[in-house]
């Protein structure tokens, strides 16, 4: 079966501009994690949805960034006014029921801010 | 805030070689997690570990969780370049429904 799929694979966009990053995530899975992730480090935690809902976006930098998932399928997170330090690698991963269930992750979006 | 070190940061073996990776916390957490991570990809679920003590293993792979879930481990035994590749462990908190990751073991086997 189709695994989290991400879009695009990469973004290279300018400081200041704003972005919007996809995931599709396993069908039928309930919750949906954002993660960011810096060259040779782990992921740090950005959002997690159970559902429509955001059950706890704590993980988010600043007011810059924004996550929805209208229908609890398709998520997007969004980066307003981009900076360089927001250029990373944005990896998406679903699970059946949260974090007690195995967590599948997507390739990830390498966004590059210039 | 909760933080899981890992250790040693980059590993670089040969062939048949056994190694172990830790990964350290003061924090409990309900269960801990180990991710292979390659370039260019998602992190891949190696095991769970959720009981104090417990030991799982996986072929070469032995995983097991600290007495009092604020550590584990992962041993490699007779390592091969198959095994390279980005290690990460991640602790499922007990107060919120998220992982913490920890700061990653890249392991390079020659050989």
């Amino acid at each position: 079966g189709a695994g989290v799929s991400q879009t695009p694979s990469n973004k290279v966009t300018e400081k200041g501009k704003y972005v919007e990053l996809r995931c599709d995530p396993i069908s039928g899975h309930t919750a949906l994690y954002w993660y960011r992730q810096s060259l040779g480090q782990g992921p740090e935690f950005l959002i997690y949805f159970q559902g429509t809902g955001a059950a706890d976006d704590s993980g988010l930098p600043n007011d810059r960034f924004f996550a929805v998932r209208p229908e609890g399928s398709v998520s997007t997170l969004k980066i307003q006014r981009t900076e360089r330090g927001d250029s990373a690698v944005y990896l998406c991963a679903s699970s059946l029921l949260g974090v007690a269930s195995e967590q599948y992750f997507g390739p990830g979006t390498r966004l590059t801010v210039t | 805030t909760q933080l899981l070190e890992q250790s040693p940061q980059f590993l670089s073996i040969q062939e048949g070689e056994n190694l172990t990776v830790y990964c350290n916390s003061s924090s409990v957490f309900s269960s801990l997690q180990w991710y292979r991570q390659e370039p260019g990809e998602g992190p891949v679920l190696l095991v769970t570990v959720v009981t104090g003590g417990e030991v799982k293993k996986l072929k070469r792979l032995t995983f097991q969780f600290g007495d009092a879930r604020k550590d584990s481990s992962l041993h490699i035994t007779a390592a091969q370049p198959g095994d390279t590749g980005l290690y990460l462990c991640a602790g499922a908190s007990t107060n919120t429904d998220k992982l913490i990751f920890g700061t990653g073991t890249r392991l390079q086997v020659f050989p």
